[in-house]
């Protein structure tokens, strides 16, 4: 399985919305799909599973949509904290899984 | 949920490390477990992931045959033995736990042990 991100950066400002995507090279099962934040400095954050549900406590502005191999983050109102790297994740039900290569959303 | 790595640092490439991740605040047996590095300045690779019972145990084509990875319950620890490093094994090595006993998202990680691959 072969995660491809775009675009690779966003170049945007706070209050803009932000919608990233990631394309699956099959169909992903079961909709195993998540993403995932990171700031400079710290570890990936979850933010997204299922390719839909929210992580307890994210804000309601990260949204996850798709379906199949398609799949999109949304962030509706940037906030200056949001300017990071985000990756999707697809996942499985045996401990092996793929990453993609992120899209960094700058200002 | 604490993931705590050590064992990382600088080891010349054909060398072997062995990281540790030392693991509290979650019933340890009941949940998958992975490896995953980083290179400086780049994105996130899976490594390698464990069951909860070492029953299932799945490696990145770039490890394998050069990196085991195993589990110890009663001591709620995890563990990476790294033979054959190589330069571009340099990265920051993180601990999570996924979410289900033998695999899932991720939902807790640690902060990373450094491992550094220099002649």
């Amino acid at each position: 399985m072969v995660l491809t991100q775009s675009p690779g950066t966003l170049s945007l400002s706070p209050g803009d919305k932000a919608t990233l995507s990631c394309r699956a090279s099959q169909s992903v099962p079961i909709n195993y799909l998540a993403w995932y934040q990171q700031r400079p400095g710290q570890p990936p954050r979850l933010l997204i599973y299922g390719a839909s549900t929210r992580a307890a406590g994210i804000p309601v502005r990260f949204s996850g949509s798709g379906s199949g191999r398609d799949f999109t983050l949304t962030i509706s109102r940037l906030e200056p904290e949001d300017f990071a790297v985000y990756y999707c994740h697809q996942y499985d039900t045996s401990p092996t899984c793929t990453f993609g290569h992120g899209t960094r959303v700058e200002i | 949920v604490q993931l705590v790595e050590s064992g990382g640092g600088l080891v010349r490439p054909g060398r072997s490390l062995r990281l540790s991740c030392a693991a509290s605040g979650f019933t340890f047996d009941d949940f998958a477990l992975h490896w995953v590095r980083q290179p400086p300045g780049k994105g996130l690779e899976w490594v390698a992931g464990i069951s909860w019972n070492s029953g299932s145990i799945y490696y990145a084509d770039s490890v394998k045959g050069r990196f085991t990875v195993s589990r110890d319950n009663g001591k709620n620890s995890l563990y990476l033995q790294m033979n054959s490093l190589k330069t571009e094994d340099t990265a920051l090595y993180y601990c999570v736990k996924a979410q289900y006993s033998r695999g899932g998202y991720f939902h807790s990680w640690g902060q990373g042990s450094l491992v550094t691959v220099t002649s």
